[in-house]
């Protein structure tokens, strides 16, 4: 079957604008992780949810970022009034369950770029 | 709070040498996770480390993981050109993955 897979790949925007990516996991994976991945650094994790609710969010660096996932399968990320510095990929996992034994497949990511 | 660190951070090697990539953690981890990313591209699922002692093997690579002195290893042998990527390692701590800074590896023919 399908990967996870985000669109779109590659988001420009200027500062202060409004962006929304999204998260399409794994068919019947009820884990759904969001994490972002600077330059030449490790991604750090944002925020997962087990099913529709976010169970974790404790990444989620303020409250200009926002995620959803209402039907407990697509995600959107979306943060309000970018900045330079959101400049990242982020990348969407999804695991059949959460918790260390359940292995999470990452997507391609989407690259996102505030000018 | 989980910390994970690797080095070398940037590792630059010729073809048909054997060289390590160390990952240190800071607290216990349930287990430990060896992926690799290359340029562009999203992670790709290496290994699994289960438990103290574990060793993995997989064409050039080994990974091995000893617990009590939280550290894990992942061994290349006689490097090719294609093993040229970042690898990272991740711990599992308070629910969610914990990355360590990666590892650069560039091969020379």
């Amino acid at each position: 079957g399908a990967g996870v897979s985000q669109t779109p790949s590659n988001k420009v925007t200027e500062k202060g604008k409004y962006v929304e990516l999204r998260c399409d996991p794994i068919s019947g994976h009820t884990a759904l992780y969001w994490y972002r991945q600077s330059l030449g650094q490790g991604p750090e994790f944002l925020i997962y949810f087990q099913g529709t609710g976010a169970a974790d969010d404790s990444g989620l660096p303020n409250d200009r970022f926002f995620a959803v996932r209402p039907e407990g399968s697509v995600s959107t990320l979306k943060i309000q009034r970018t900045e330079r510095g959101d400049s990242a990929v982020y990348l969407c996992a999804s695991s059949l369950g959460a918790g260390a034994y359940n292995e999470q497949f990452f997507g391609p990511g989407t690259r996102l770029t505030v000018l | 709070e989980l910390k994970v660190e690797q080095n070398p951070l940037f590792l630059s090697m010729q073809e048909g040498k054997n060289y390590t990539i160390y990952c240190n953690y800071s607290t216990t981890s349930d287990r430990l996770y060896w992926y690799r990313q290359d340029p562009g591209k999203s992670l790709e699922s290496l290994f699994v480390l289960l438990s103290n002692g574990a060793v993995k093997q997989e064409g050039r690579l080994m990974a091995s993981l000893d617990t009590k002195a939280r550290l894990s290893t992942l061994h290349i042998t006689a490097a090719v050109h294609d093993l040229s990527a970042t690898y990272f390692c991740a711990g599992w701590g308070a629910q969610k993955l914990v990355f360590g800074q990666g590892t650069r590896l560039t091969i020379n023919p």
